[in-house]
């Protein structure tokens, strides 16, 4: 069965200063790979996300995130955070086309980053 | 949250009755999904649907029933069987459900609900 991890609940980052955020995952073949963010009371917004190609992916508001199959990784990355950033941010795993479970999305429990100014 | 909406944004329900959250999209997308969300976790699918009069159980479907008459709708009812309602519920839908490619799910604003 697919999984996803987010091992860290709470990230915190200087204005300007680069950010991580980290999401590895366990499923069988070539995943889909997604990025959400989340302000709060409100719905998840969709950021980025990799199905295949380049292992560096770019998303909305700057963000990019790598696809790292041999440490089943899909880290987030920011080069220069910004307050407004803070948000909670959920990585998800598809199962692959044709699976038994192929169109289900897998959360994880997300990061809260938190810039600081 | 364009596209998809939800109604009610606060909901308030004593014990023992069922309540209706709405969910509607005018993106034409066929699937459509539900997921309770609960203070430090992830989102848990409750239940979903690949097509117009069709639906299938997530995780987490007892105490709550859905039905799907419409394309654009996906109400979802919170039944008295449902012993721990409290919580964020979020519509979402997508292209279809297990085509390749792009399909993200998109997320309407959630509707709160709380037991009194």
């Amino acid at each position: 069965a697919q999984s996803v991890a987010q091992p860290e609940d709470q990230v915190n980052v200087a204005e300007g200063n680069p950010l991580t955020v980290k999401c590895t995952y366990s499923v069988s073949g070539n995943p889909y790979l997604f990025w959400y963010v989340q302000y709060p009371n409100r719905g998840l917004q969709f950021l980025l996300k990799y199905i295949t190609g380049d292992n560096l992916v770019k998303g909305s508001y700057g963000f990019e995130a790598e696809f790292n199959k041999s440490q089943t990784s899909f880290h987030l990355k920011k080069p220069s955070a910004l307050v407004s950033d803070s948000a909670l941010y959920f990585c998800a795993v598809r199962a692959p086309f044709g699976s038994s479970n192929t169109g289900k999305l897998i959360f994880g429990q997300g990061t809260t980053l938190q810039v600081k100014p | 949250d364009g596209g998809i909406t939800q109604s009610p944004k606060y909901l308030f329900r004593k014990e023992g009755q069922n309540v209706t959250l709405s969910c509607e999209q005018n993106l034409n997308h066929d699937a459509m999904y539900w997921y309770r969300q609960d203070p430090g976790q992830g989102l848990r699918l409750i239940y979903y649907s690949q097509i117009v009069n069709d639906f299938q159980k997530g995780d987490i479907a007892e105490g709550y029933s859905v039905s799907r008459e419409k394309k654009e709708s996906f109400p979802l009812t919170v039944t008295s069987a449902q012993k721990n309602p409290t919580a964020f519920y979020l519509c979402a839908s997508s292209s279809s459900f297990s085509g390749t490619g792009n399909n993200e799910q998109f997320f309407g604003p959630g509707t709160r609900l709380t037991v009194l």
